[in-house]
């Protein structure tokens, strides 16, 4: 299958501080991308929609100030924590989206811990 | 709304002991169905994309099957190395390329 990178995988920050996190698309250009959170023991949750060139679409009750998304190729995307707080400790995963065969492929997740 | 629901939520075989995994779904207009697996702090590797009523896909030991209500992921003669979270997703015609994930089915295999 097709090759999803995440960096950082691991991220550790104090609170009030912003954190980028990265997702390239390393087989095929990607028009959408996806953002995930994932709690423990429990699936995946839908954040936004990362198209690119144009705006991210959030899910309700996701703050579009506080995660930043930005798509500006058609192979990365970035999500931008910002003034982190503990609350926001999570495992965040992304994913590209084939549009040939409409799968999805994941990168392998970014866990922050905001202390 | 797209609905999923994957059963069992958890399964414990003997190695080699063959068993299959259920995942149930409404769809408006299917465009696919996806099977992930979840290894503990990884992201959903993906498994198989299945299209249409009838369809059948196969990877080692492993078979997806899918009808029009229903997908089932078929394991034959687990090995420990299987044990992991598999995850049952679609994407229909009104989703603009979401998925819509069911919960999981948490898989044990005891050598």
């Amino acid at each position: 299958g097709a090759v999803v990178s995440q960096h950082p995988s691991r991220v550790i920050c104090k609170s009030g501080t912003s954190v980028k996190i990265e997702c390239r698309s390393l087989d095929f250009q990607a028009t959408t991308m996806f953002w995930y959170r994932q709690f423990p023991k429990q699936s995946l949750m839908l954040m936004a929609t990362s198209n690119e060139g144009s705006k991210a679409t959030y899910e309700q009750g996701v703050e579009k100030d506080k995660f930043l998304i930005n798509h500006a190729s058609l192979t990365l995307s970035t999500l931008t924590v910002t003034s982190a707080h503990p609350e926001d400790s999570s495992f965040y995963i992304c994913s590209a989206r084939d549009p040939g065969s409409e799968t999805q492929y994941f990168g392998p997740g970014t866990r922050l811990l905001v202390l | 709304e797209d609905q999923v629901t994957q059963s069992p939520e958890a399964l414990r075989l003997q190695e080699g002991e063959s068993s299959s995994l259920n995942c149930s779904y409404t769809v408006s207009g299917l465009r696919g169905l996806f099977w992930y697996r979840q290894d503990p702090g990884k992201g959903p590797e993906f498994l198989f994309t299945l299209y249409s009523a009838g369809e059948e896909k196969e990877k080692e030991r492993l078979k997806a099957t899918l009808t029009k209500k229903e997908s089932f992921l078929h394991i034959t003669a687990p090995k420990p190395e299987d044990s992991a979270t598999y995850l049952c997703a679609v994407t229909g015609g009104t989703s603009y390329g979401k998925l819509t994930f069911g919960q999981g089915t948490i898989l044990t295999v005891h050598p």
